[in-house]
């Protein structure tokens, strides 16, 4: 079956540019998960959706940040002024609900190279 | 607060013997904890997952780990390794009864060597 798609695969744009990222989870699955990996690192935590409503954002790292997901299903995760230490590989995953023992299942990431 | 520690960032192995790759995590409460696997340019692929009972749990690709709760540790493990296994791999963690984020190590870079 389908699994989670990311697109764009690659973006690459200039310092103090918008960016959107878009993720398109696994069809019924109602948690949604952005994580960010940099370069020799483990991804790291931004934001869970539950549904349309943002249950923890906690990991996003200032307020050029957001995320929404207006239907409970696509997200898009916005980036205000980019910067050049944004650049990373930006990971999207879905679970079948919010249970801590479901798995997360990602897709293959947004390259993002802020020049 | 939870963590997740990978000791070793790399790990070379021969084709056919077994293959050990080490985590060891800490939580606040009990864990669940995760096994995956990453190839060039694709995402995270789930392998094995710990959430309650026997302690050698069984996954993908022949992959099996092992939950010690005395040592906070969850060894992951393979009994004879092939050189499509190269990859690198992360462990991660949820307490049971905290934050729903799923915590990840720093990764291991496996390579088997034919």
């Amino acid at each position: 079956g389908a699994g989670v798609s990311q697109t764009p695969s690659n973006k690459v744009t200039e310092k103090g540019k918008y960016v959107e990222l878009r993720c398109d989870p696994i069809s019924g699955h109602t948690a949604l998960y952005w994580y960010r990996q940099s370069l020799g690192q483990g991804p790291e935590f931004l934001i869970y959706f539950q549904g349309t409503g943002a249950a923890d954002d906690s990991g996003l790292p200032n307020d050029r940040f957001f995320a929404v997901r207006p239907e409970g299903s696509v997200s898009t995760l916005k980036i205000q002024r980019t910067e050049r230490g944004d650049s990373a590989v930006y990971l999207c995953a879905s679970s079948l609900n919010e249970q801590k023992n479901s798995p997360l299942h990602f897709g293959n990431g947004t390259r993002l190279t802020v020049t | 607060a939870q963590s997740v520690a990978q000791p070793e960032d790399q790990v070379n192995v021969a084709e056919g013997n077994p293959l050990t790759v080490k985590c060891t995590y800490s939580v606040s409460g009990n864990p669940y904890l995760f096994w995956y696997v990453q190839y060039p340019n694709r995402g995270l692929q789930f392998l094995l997952k710990y959430i309650t009972g026997d302690n050698l749990v069984k996954g993908s690709y022949g992959f099996e780990a092992e939950f010690n709760k005395s040592q906070t540790s969850f060894h992951l493990k393979k009994p004879s390794a092939l050189v499509s296994d190269s990859a690198l791999y992360f462990c991660a963690v949820r307490d049971q009864t905290g934050a729903n984020n799923l915590f990840f190590g720093t990764g291991t870079r496996l390579t088997v060597i034919p």
